[in-house]
């Protein structure tokens, strides 16, 4: 079946750095990649969509300056949090579409970033 | 039975017991729904979906019930099992406009499996 792989799956940084979080599709072609924000007993909250070649789309209220997508081919985005404060502590995960299975989304096993 | 949490509602059932986990969902517009099972410190993992022309889908164990009228989705799960127990959500999908594609998940259900 489809898998989505996600690094780091823990990260821990100083106030006032950047990190990069990677989503790859290991065995399908994603052409859109969608990253989720989910804060502990929330739910999961959709930050931007990552189209292949093109700009991300981001949700009402998500600073794309701060939160940088970059999904340069067609089995990687990128999401970098940039300047990161303690407020941006939180569970980063990706989800990735098969260009060929229609609607089926799958997962990434989610980032824990830890920002002191 | 269910209770609302700080911010999850919380239902806690015993182990061969049956379990129905409830979602009201927002868009009328929304075509296609799906259950997730989310286990601590992990990203969601596909259980169930359904499509708008649809009221019942059944899968091993699980069903899913759509309600379109009121806007309601519901997740049974027979013989409910200790590994079970993790959060629940929902989620729908219009498959037009600029939404195309976008997952917006649901507020979430604890479950939790007592032996």
């Amino acid at each position: 079946g489809a898998v989505v792989s996600q690094h780091p799956s823990r990260v821990i940084c100083k106030s006032g750095t950047s990190v990069k979080i990677e989503c790859r599709s290991l065995d399908f072609q994603a052409t859109t990649m969608f990253w989720y924000r989910q804060f502990p007993k929330q739910s999961l909250m959709l930050m931007a969509t990552s189209n292949e070649g093109s700009k991300a789309t981001y949700e009402q209220g998500v600073e794309k300056d701060k939160f940088l997508i970059n999904h340069a081919s067609l089995t990687l985005s990128t999401l970098t949090v940039t300047s990161a404060h303690p407020e941006d502590s939180s569970f980063y995960i990706c989800s990735a579409r098969d260009q060929w299975q229609g609607r089926g989304y799958t997962f990434g096993s989610g980032t824990r970033l830890t920002v002191v | 039975g269910e209770s609302v949490g700080l911010h999850l509602p919380t239902l806690s059932v015993q182990e061969g017991d049956n379990s129905i986990i409830n979602c009201a969902y927002s868009n009328s517009a929304s075509d296609y729904f799906i259950w997730y099972k989310q286990e601590s410190g992990k990203g969601p993992q596909f259980i169930i979906d359904i499509r708008s022309n649809m009221d019942k889908r059944q899968g091993q164990r699980v069903t899913v019930l759509l309600n379109k009228t009121v806007k309601h989705l519901s997740l049974q799960i027979a013989a409910t099992q200790p590994g079970d127990s993790a959060v629940y959500f929902c989620a729908e999908n219009i498959s037009g406009g600029t939404s195309y594609g976008k997952l917006t998940f649901g507020q979430g259900t604890i479950l939790t499996v007592h032996p």
